[in-house]
């Protein structure tokens, strides 16, 4: 089945402890992105790849890193978590561009005490 | 900056009726447009996606439109059902095709049987 993964699905966390949400997808798909959605703000591009080892800024990245060593795999990493990134975190792929067949991941709820 | 507004933020409708959900964007520089709809607790699944040099797409009772030149697209869909209770969300990606995607804030809709 095809489909986005992330892990975990729900994460409290506490201020400055690093941490790492894993997005896997199975199919072979080149573009892949990170987005968070906050109540009246909706969903906000945090970073996007467009291959391996090739990754670029969306509208918010402080604060964020990513990486993109293989193809199915972009994880998103928050070295210094802080309370302001209490989100729902969205990982996306898609085959060609950044929108046609795009497949989302379920989401990861995450919040920062 | 791309900015993308969907108006209403929520709508109520009974059972049977047709109805318009919009979105406007401010740059015109487009390279597709694709609605999404949000089920609570879930990800995103993808509707309909029109490129930019197409007028609409139509799938089932959905029917997308775009007027580029305006920066408006609309979503139509017929004979609503209580299932098609939900966020739905317009996403612009830029020229080019693996730009930044603008998402906007969404219209959660209630269809009442």
């Amino acid at each position: 089945e095809a489909q986005v993964t992330q892990n975990p699905r729900y994460l409290i966390t506490v201020t400055g402890k690093k941490l790492t949400v894993t997005c896997s997808q199975n199919m072979n798909h080149e573009y892949m992105s990170w987005y968070r959605q906050d109540p009246g703000l909706g969903l906000r591009q945090i970073y996007y790849s467009m291959n391996v080892e090739v990754t670029d800024k969306g509208d918010v990245p402080e604060g964020y890193k990513v990486s993109r060593k293989e193809k199915r795999n972009f994880p998103l990493i928050l070295e210094s978590p802080s309370p302001n990134q209490t989100s729902l975190y969205f990982c996306a792929s898609s085959p060609r561009d950044s929108l046609t067949e795009a497949f989302f991941g379920q989401g990861t709820r995450l919040t920062v005490v | 900056k791309q900015e993308v507004t969907q108006i209403p933020a929520a709508l109520s409708v009974p059972e049977g009726e047709n109805l318009v959900l919009n979105c406007s964007f401010t740059d015109s520089a487009i390279y597709n447009l694709q609605w999404f709809r949000q089920d609570p607790g879930k990800g995103l699944t993808s509707l309909l996606l029109i490129q930019s040099s197409q007028r609409e797409q139509t799938s089932g009772r959905l029917n997308a439109s775009l007027d580029k030149s305006s920066g408006r697209s609309t979503l139509y869909i017929a004979a609503s059902q209580p299932g098609d209770s939900a966020t739905y969300l317009c996403a612009v990606n830029g020229v080019g095709g693996y730009q930044k995607v603008t998402f906007g804030t969404g219209t959660k809709l209630q269809v009442i049987p």
